[in-house]
């Protein structure tokens, strides 16, 4: 499984755009990046995934160069209630399986601040 | 729709007891998962099941952990006799198909002391 790497923490007032990048250098092809958000004493919350290009959904959108050995998570205006932990991981595509059996590493603390 | 739930949220027993965890995926999820968080450590993953068998339990990490999943709904995790170092947070998850995102329970936290 290939290994993530992703800043510890990070710092951001409320409304501003927060992209939180993650590498994953030796990724295999038929991997997907995957990212996850866990607030204190809850379960991790899936956020998005992608193979390549730009994904969008409500909550976040996920961009992944060409390369695909880096992924970035861009949060959109966020508020105090996006303070969480961010989990980027990189699995076996979702169509044949496998991805669910990653460790999560250790994530990045995002902190909101007023 | 029910989320996933665990029992119970908080578990502290002593060295050498039993504990049974119990975990309620989604209704229809045939995907089921553990993990677990030590502390200070990442959360990594315990097993699969897929309806009532295990896919893969290559995260177990001794034989004093049994999963089981009897008729493809609810999980159990047993952790006979439990050790200072299974204190933790443990994790279930269910998807509809593996793969797809897994929805997380708030998790177990066990200590044992």
């Amino acid at each position: 499984l290939a290994k993530t790497t992703q800043p510890i923490s990070m710092d951001s007032y409320e409304g501003q755009e927060v992209n939180i990048t993650c590498s994953h250098n030796n990724i295999a092809t038929n991997d997907y990046i995957t990212w996850y958000q866990q607030f204190p004493s809850q379960g991790p919350r899936f956020i998005i995934q992608g193979y390549k290009t730009k994904v969008t959904n409500e909550v976040a959108s996920l961009f992944i160069p060409a390369d695909r050995k880096s992924s970035t998570l861009s949060l959109p205006r966020v508020s105090l209630s996006d303070t969480a932990v961010y989990y980027c991981l990189v699995g076996e595509s979702p169509i044949s399986g496998g991805y669910q059996k990653v460790t999560f590493g250790t994530g990045t603390k995002l902190q909101v601040i007023p | 729709e029910a989320g996933v739930t665990q029992f119970p949220s908080h578990s502290v027993i002593e060295k050498g007891q039993t504990v049974t965890l119990r975990c309620d995926p989604i209704s229809g999820h045939d995907n089921l998962y553990w993990y677990r968080r030590v502390m200070g450590k990442e959360i990594k993953f315990l097993l699969h099941f897929v309806k009532e068998s295990k896919q893969d339990e290559s995260g177990m990490p001794n034989n004093r952990f049994l999963a089981e999943r009897t008729g493809g709904t609810y999980s159990t995790l047993k952790v006979q006799p439990a050790e200072l170092e299974d204190s933790g947070v443990y994790f279930c998850a269910s998807s509809l198909r593996d793969g797809l995102k897994a929805f997380f329970g708030q998790g177990t936290r066990l200590t044992v002391v």
